[in-house]
């Protein structure tokens, strides 16, 4: 089975803080997302990756930022969290035009 | 306009009723297509994939229709458990997997 794994579930932070939301993939895919999911606006997507080091940015970039040094590992930056980033973020990864797997989701509160 | 367009419903149907979502895509270039079904507080999960020819999983069909961009998904006979959101998706601009989620569509299936 496909393992997609985000570091957290629920996290804490202050405005101003420097976070780091990691995931992590299993099956060796090329293809790697992080979504945040707020109610009503559906899954909106901040970056993607489909190679190690490269990245292109989705629908709502700013105030974010992304790192792939490995093909398992895709991490989100916030540089610097405001209360407007509480939100859910979502992992996903997938093999070229095949199914996307998703991590559980971390549940970000910024206060 | 949106990539990808849902009718967010909510859908409350009874059990036993047969009920259609529908889901539109502006990307002509687009190559592969997706539901999903998300429970509340959880991670989306594949429902099936969509292929030009129309599938079918027990109680649940698909259709693509390329030359209208439009996409549907038939749940005959619904169940309680069928209570969920359900998301399109659509993946595949230029050769990079990108993936774009609508809204996503609500449904309740009372007794």
């Amino acid at each position: 089975d496909v393992k997609v794994t985000q570091s957290s579930r629920y996290l804490v932070k202050r405005t101003g803080e420097k976070v780091f939301l990691e995931c992590v993939q299993d099956m060796d895919h090329e293809n790697m997302f992080w979504y945040r999911q707020d109610p009503g606006l559906g899954l909106r997507l901040i970056y993607f990756s489909y190679d190690v080091k490269m990245k292109e940015k989705g629908d709502i970039p700013e105030g974010y930022s992304v790192s792939r040094e490995k093909k398992e590992r895709f991490s989100l930056i916030l540089e610097s969290a405001s209360t407007n980033q509480t939100s859910m973020y979502l992992c996903a990864s997938t093999y070229k035009y095949t199914e996307a797997f998703f991590g559980q989701g971390t549940r970000l509160t910024v206060v | 306009r949106k990539e990808v367009e849902q009718d967010p419903g909510p859908f409350n149907v009874p059990e036993g009723a047969t009920v259609a979502f529908n889901c539109t895509y502006s990307n002509s270039a687009s190559q592969s297509f997706f539901w999903y079904r998300q429970d509340c507080r959880k991670e989306p999960k594949l429902l099936m994939s969509v292929y030009s020819s129309g599938n079918e999983d027990g109680r649940f069909t698909a259709q693509l229709n390329r030359a209208s961009q439009y996409i549907s998904l038939l749940i005959r006979d619904s169940k309680l458990s069928d209570s969920a959101t359900y998301l399109c998706v659509v993946m595949g601009e230029g050769n990079t997997g990108k993936l774009i989620f609508g809204q996503g569509t609500t449904l309740q299936v009372k007794p």
